[in-house]
């Protein structure tokens, strides 16, 4: 059973560009949900997916968006990058069981904008 | 969810117990207790929840007090990889599926 992979691990980017990052969910796993992570702090909940479509999302604004493909792999893509959006951003995938499913975590994508 | 306060940062030595203390005085009755850890240069990673009664697995146990208000986990012999920032989370089990993070405990094993 492979794990949650995510890719690429490291990346940067300037102002303004545009960044696509990829999640492979865990095996049977067909939720998908998108965390960013500033440096010393605890992750912030972006959206979810679940069957292709977006089921949830937190405090963020258009310019972040997402994809899940019918094999549950997921994309977040972020347009009109700015200085801030520098941060880890870390894939969990889930079992959508209707109760307390536990999100397994990728090990992040480490964004930088320069 | 409920809001969750954590010490920021607590020492163990190596081979006893790490207690880690959460405060959640406004959880609701549907609302579960998480908890999470984040090794460095990972992603966080499951240890337990519980909703009312006390819960052990193979990583830790989770004791939740009477009134639900508070809850400490243990983990009953700390080695050196158990060094991480562990999360309290309180989640109710319907609706938002997301888990809100906030600053966690960060937890130094001593050798």
């Amino acid at each position: 059973e492979t794990g949650v992979t995510q890719s690429p691990t490291h990346l940067i980017k300037t102002r303004g560009q545009q960044v696509t990052l990829r999640c492979s969910s865990q095996s049977g796993h067909n939720t998908v949900s998108w965390y960013q992570q500033a440096l010393g702090q605890g992750p912030q909940f972006i959206f979810q997916y679940y069957r292709e479509e977006e089921n949830g999302r937190g405090n963020f604004p258009p310019r972040f968006s997402g994809l899940q493909f019918p094999n549950y792999s997921s994309e977040l893509n972020v347009n009109a990058l700015e200085l801030d959006d520098s941060a880890l951003y870390l894939c969990a995938s889930s079992p959508r069981t209707g109760g307390n499913e536990k999100l397994f975590f990728g090990s992040g994508t480490q964004l930088s904008v320069l | 969810d409920a809001k969750t306060t954590q010490p920021p940062s607590m020492d163990c030595a190596e081979g006893r117990a790490a207690n880690l203390p959460c405060n959640h005085s406004t959880i609701s009755g549907n609302e579960y207790v998480y908890w999470y850890r984040q090794i460095h240069s990972q992603g966080p990673q499951y240890i337990i929840h519980g909703l009312k009664n006390n819960e052990t697995n193979e990583m830790a146990s989770l004791i939740i007090t009477e009134d639900r208000k508070s809850s400490t986990l243990i983990l009953p012999h700390a080695t050196l990889r158990d060094t991480a920032v562990y999360y309290c989370i309180v989640r109710a089990d319907t609706g938002r599926r997301a888990l809100t993070f906030g600053s966690g405990t960060r937890l130094q094993v001593q050798p």
